[in-house]
């Protein structure tokens, strides 16, 4: 079975700081991972995917299939990046079913 | 467009009572989803309806929970009687193609079990 692991359960740093969120994943086959971030009184919404190899409001997320690792990086943080960010995966024969991380509560001080 | 509603936002019951969370996904998005999130846990999945067929129920805890989508459109998903366990965050969300990930959630609806 697929599992999705996020070890920091809160993560704080400064504005203008590095940022990096940790996902690491466990499946034998070629998965999907995705970025997911929900605002403070927003909707979860899609931040990033894997296959798509793009940088959204900063952010990029590389796959590393060596280390099984998805980790979502930003050079220099913002205080509007503070949300709760969740990692997923979905195996590419299951269509749309997604396996979520238990989220990181990133927050990002002035 | 409108996005995902879902309602209640909120909902208080005790234990053994009934429970009927309902969801509007997009007008004219075939695929709808329920995810729950217990105890500050991953979001996990419950199920996967296309139109008005359930494609993957397998995410369903036990029988208590029913879930319905009469005519592709709106969905419910009911919990009776409900335990205290089923306390949560229930998030519908819709898509318009299969395998389209750029899911549109709905606010959730906070269930809580006294």
């Amino acid at each position: 079975a697929q599992r999705v692991t996020q070890p920091e359960k809160l993560l704080s740093v400064f504005k203008g700081a590095p940022v990096e969120l940790k996902c690491n994943y466990s499946y034998s086959g070629s998965p999907e991972l995705f970025w997911y971030v929900q605002y403070s009184r927003q909707r979860l919404q899609l931040l990033l995917r894997h296959i798509s190899r793009e940088s959204i409001k900063g952010f990029t997320a590389d796959l590393n299939k060596g280390e099984t690792s998805f980790h979502l990086k930003k050079p220099f943080a913002q205080e509007e990046d503070s949300a709760m960010y969740y990692c997923a995966l979905s195996r590419k024969t299951s269509g749309s079913r997604l396996t979520f991380g238990e989220g990181t509560q990133l927050t990002v001080n002035p | 467009e409108a996005g995902v509603t879902q309602f209640p936002s909120h909902s208080v019951i005790e234990k053994g009572q009934t429970v009927t969370l309902r969801c509007d996904p997009i007008s004219g998005h075939d695929n709808l989803y329920w995810y729950r999130r217990v105890m500050g846990k991953e979001i996990k999945f419950l199920l996967h309806f296309v139109k008005e067929s359930k494609q993957d129920e397998s995410g369903m805890p036990n029988n208590r929970f029913l879930a319905e989508r009469t005519g592709g459109t709106y969905s419910t998903l009911k919990v009776q009687p409900a335990e205290l366990e089923d306390s949560g965050v229930y998030f519908c969300a819709s898509s318009q193609d299969w395998g389209d990930y750029g899911y549109t959630f709905g606010s959730g609806t906070r269930l809580t079990v006294v």
